[in-house]
């Protein structure tokens, strides 16, 4: 069945980087979109990044546009995005979620959830 | 961009009709028909019920509806069920790739 499959909890320091990834499965992985969202502790969704699998192509949201890479591995379907110069704000769960079929704008499936936590 | 306005909670007894709105401006939910709402358990991923403004995806229940007037969508849920109970975010894309979320409304059966 279609699936995304995220990495697991992270702890990491103020001023580290985290790199968290998202395995995909049950569909052609360079036909969908990727998106990051994210949600700190009882907050709303906030969108982070879209990207295409398999090419260098990828948007980001302005708050993020500066600290944030998404890149991809077609021969491991996976999806990475990385933050760097973490603060406590950055502590929150991500999620990955593919982008439904061209034109419709929405997300479709998503991942479990990879929880990030910032702290010294 | 700034996130889209939902009422923060709604309540209603089982069977009931509740509605969430969600605000945004002309640029974003007045001018794209790509209003998507997402169902959201407590420890659980979001789950797609509405896209594209009145769409539900196969398998979403039929008392999911969606709606849009102007710069404001709405979510609407017909004969409230316990299993219901959860918080809901609508989604607008934006334009240029970008999307904005709403900031979410909790809803709980009385």
């Amino acid at each position: 069945q279609v699936q995304l499959v995220q990495s697991g909890a992270e702890v990491k320091k103020p001023g580290a980087s985290v790199k968290v990834s998202c395995k995909a499965s049950g569909y052609t992985f360079i036909n969908y979109g990727i998106n990051w969202v994210r949600q700190a502790p009882g907050q709303g969704l906030e969108w982070v990044a879209s990207a295409t699998p398999g090419t260098s192509d990828a948007v980001y949201d302005q708050r993020f546009r500066d600290r944030v890479t998404v890149t991809s591995d077609t021969s491991m379907t996976t999806i990475f995005m990385e933050i760097n110069s973490l603060t406590s704000e950055d502590t929150a769960i991500y999620y990955c979620a593919r982008l439904s079929q061209s034109g419709q704008e929405a997300f479709d499936v998503w991942g479990q959830g990879t929880r990030v936590t910032v702290s010294s | 961009q700034s996130a889209l306005t939902q009422t923060a909670s709604v309540s209603g007894s089982l069977g009931q009709s509740i509605s969430i709105s969600c605000t945004g401006t002309a640029d974003d939910v007045g001018k794209y028909n790509f209003v998507s709402w997402y169902q959201q358990h407590p420890g659980k991923a979001p789950r797609l019920i509405i896209q594209e403004v009145i769409w539900r995806p196969p398998g979403v229940p039929t008392r999911f509806t969606g709606s849009k007037s102007g710069n404001t969508a709405s979510l609407t849920i017909s004969g409230l069920q316990a299993e219901d109970e959860a918080d809901y975010f609508c989604c607008t894309y934006a334009g240029n790739r970008n999307y904005v979320f709403g900031t979410g409304t909790k809803v709980s059966i009385l």
